[in-house]
């Protein structure tokens, strides 16, 4: 069954540089979730969009923005890149009722 | 306050013994959602099982099960006959049917003894 996909899977960047993460929900899935993860920490919720609307907004930052296009899938663009946006980002989609939450892989980013 | 509670930060278990890990809630929601997810060192985040706060039977997964007590507000994950690849974090997360985020425990790190 297909999955929710993530790329790139890894992410090389230098402080103050930009970076555009990628995720492809899983068919039919109309909602998108983004969370952010630390080393050691439980996931932080950041942004989700239904139906290709931002639905609820969680700790993002003001250098971060994103967005859900017309065939579902979602980018989060982060600028001005700070060592402490180092960490794993998942995103996660779902379909009403939203009984089951599906994570991709990840993206681990690393600011250098 | 914390909404989800994970009060073990660490078990170790033999294989081939059944574990229970623990998570209490908090929410003044009469309709939620409890969840728990698997985070193996490679990272991905896998989901195990859900429960609706109307759902009167506890969920089952295969070899996991959801024990569910709500008066208690506590949603415990019961994992049979344990396997080395159960070694990993485990998320219990809840998601109040008012917004669409997960609230997240700290994660109990399990790891299966052979």
């Amino acid at each position: 069954a297909a999955g929710v996909i993530q790329s790139p899977r890894h992410l090389i960047k230098e402080k103050r540089e930009t970076a555009t993460l990628k995720c492809y929900p899983i068919p039919r899935h109309d909602t998108v979730y983004w969370y952010q993860q630390g080393p050691g920490q439980d996931p932080q919720f950041l942004i989700s969009f239904y139906e290709k609307m931002q639905s609820d907004k969680g700790s993002i930052p003001d250098r971060f923005s994103a967005q859900q296009f017309s065939d579902y899938h979602s980018e989060l663009n982060m600028s001005s890149l700070e060592l402490g946006d180092s960490a794993l980002y998942f995103c996660a989609s779902s379909l009403p009722p939203r009984e089951k939450l599906f994570f991709g892989s990840g993206t681990q980013l690393s600011v250098l | 306050a914390q909404k989800i509670t994970q009060t073990q930060p660490g078990m170790f278990v033999q294989e081939k013994e059944a574990v229970t890990l623990d998570c209490t809630y908090d929410t003044s929601d009469q309709s939620y959602g409890l969840f728990w997810y698997k985070q193996p060192s490679s990272g991905e985040m896998i989901f195990l099982i859900y429960q609706g706060s109307y759902d009167e039977q506890n969920a089952t997964e295969g070899r996991y099960s959801l024990n569910f007590q709500k008066a208690r507000k506590s949603a415990n994950l019961v994992i049979s006959a344990s396997q080395l690849g159960d070694s990993a974090m485990y998320f219990c997360a809840m998601r109040e049917d008012s917004n669409y985020q997960l609230i997240w425990g700290a994660g109990t790190k399990l790891i299966i003894k052979p």
